[in-house]
């Protein structure tokens, strides 16, 4: 079945530093990649997605290229804020349910 | 409303007893998911409704769970007999359209975090 394996956290940055979450899958067909983001008490909101091959999903800041020849979807970030600490979930769609790694947490120091 | 709204928040139960949980999604959204989250974990899924029908119960861990959405709005998920290992956030997301394709949004709820001691 379909799988999602995400780099083990926590992940602990300074303000400023370069971001790297990896995720790589597994899937039948073409699904389609997401990233999701959960902050504190707060629900999953959608980060970013690419739908297709060589895509690149990107929104405040942080982009994602969809690699085939990889299965991988890593996320990325030039330069963290304080803010940006949450749980980031790399999620996969296959035809209408969707498949979450077991999350990442980043913490990012002033 | 403005968003998924997800009751309780909290709900600590004995186990053995049965629990409700209720999602109110965003005003006319078609397409209903439940996921479970345990600690440490990313998401799992439970069950999918579009309108009032359940197209997929593939998730359900046993026939303890059960889910509805009589009137294609708002949804329970009932646990019976609950376990300690039940023990997790149980999440609740709407999206628009009648089916969540690639470029269907799925807007979650908080969840309720539910604890069996």
């Amino acid at each position: 079945g379909d799988s999602v394996t995400q780099m083990e956290g926590p992940v602990t940055l300074s303000e400023e530093a370069f971001l790297t979450i990896n995720c790589t899958y597994t899937a039948t067909g073409y699904p389609s990649l997401f990233w999701y983001v959960q902050y504190p008490g707060e629900g999953l909101q959608l980060l970013l997605k690419a739908t297709k091959a060589d895509d690149k999903g990107s929104n405040k800041g942080f982009e994602a290229t969809y690699r085939k020849e990889t299965t991988s979807f890593h996320l990325e970030k030039g330069s963290v804020q304080v803010s940006d600490s949450a749980v980031y979930f790399c999620a996969l769609r296959g035809y209408s349910t969707l498949t979450f790694g077991k999350g990442t947490m980043l913490l990012v120091s002033p | 409303g403005a968003g998924v709204s997800q009751s309780p928040r909290y709900k600590v139960a004995k186990r053995g007893q049965d629990v409700a949980l209720r999602c109110d999604p965003i005003s006319g959204h078609v397409s209903l998911f439940w996921y479970q989250q345990a600690l440490g974990q990313g998401p799992e899924f439970l069950t999918y409704f579009q309108n009032e029908a359940q197209l997929d119960k593939s998730g359900l861990p046993s026939d303890r769970f059960f889910a509805e959405r009589p009137e294609g709005s708002v949804s329970t998920l009932k646990i019976q007999r609950t376990q300690q290992e039940d023990s997790a956030v149980y999440l609740c997301a709407s999206s628009p359209g009648p089916v969540a394709g690639p470029n269907e949004k799925l807007f979650f709820g908080s969840g309720t975090q539910l604890s069996v001691l």
